[in-house]
């Protein structure tokens, strides 16, 4: 069981690039979401999704899209990257009635 | 609207002593609460989580947690530090208790370092 996957783990970007970060996971988890982890801030969440064609911001949402065509999958799109936008990424996901969310194995991203 | 405060950005102790990490919440509605650990490079790895029930909630590598609703609080303990445990520590609080949320609020962190 595969659980929640990230790609790619490390990637490094030149301002105003585009990039897309992929995350799947394979428990038929209805909600998903994407936090960001910077020094000093804790995990703050950008956007999320409760099941296939929804999705909402989170927190942090400036700088990013989502989507989520199917039940797996919820890609996290940087548009334009921005120095600012260098940290570390972490998919999640869980059951509509779960307590307990999953996290991936994050996506380090550096921005130049 | 949640929040969460984790008191002491660092905590140092030395190997064999009580580590006890502090964490606050607030929630508007009755929370569920999780306790991370993430060591360098790596991801979140849950060490306990308190839903409902009882409130002292024992976790992996010996680590367990008291809620208490009256403080708002969520400290985590461990009776004896090992090496092992320098890590970096995150409480959260989630708004999905209700059924309808969607929010885990982290807070931002506690870096444990283990002395000889």
């Amino acid at each position: 069981n595969a659980g929640v996957t990230q790609t790619p783990k490390f990637q490094v970007l030149k301002t105003g690039q585009s990039m897309t970060l992929q995350c799947a996971q394979d428990m038929n988890h209805e909600y998903m979401s994407w936090y960001r982890q910077d020094p000093g801030m804790g995990l703050r969440l950008i956007h999320y999704s409760v099941g296939a064609g929804i999705t909402d911001q989170g927190e942090v949402p400036n700088g990013y899209n989502v989507s989520r065509s199917t039940t797996e999958d919820f890609p996290l799109r940087l548009l334009s990257a921005a120095p600012s936008q260098t940290s570390v990424y972490f998919c999640a996901s869980r059951t509509e009635l779960g307590n307990t969310i999953y996290f991936g194995e994050g996506s380090w991203l550096t921005v130049v | 609207a949640q929040s969460v405060t984790q008191l002491g950005s660092h905590v140092s102790v030395s190997e064999g002593a009580l580590v006890l990490l502090r964490c606050n919440y607030s929630s508007s509605v009755p929370p569920y609460l999780f306790w991370y650990v993430q060591y360098p490079n790596q991801g979140l790895q849950l060490l306990l989580k308190y839903t409902t029930g009882a409130t002292l909630v024992k976790g992996i590598n010996g680590f367990e947690a008291e809620f208490k609703k009256s403080e708002t609080s969520f400290h985590l303990t461990k009776p004896s530090a090992h090496m092992s445990d320098a890590a970096e520590y995150f409480c959260a609080v989630s708004d999905w208790g209700t059924g309808g949320g969607n929010k885990l609020t982290f807070g931002t962190g506690t870096q444990l370092k283990v002395e000889l």
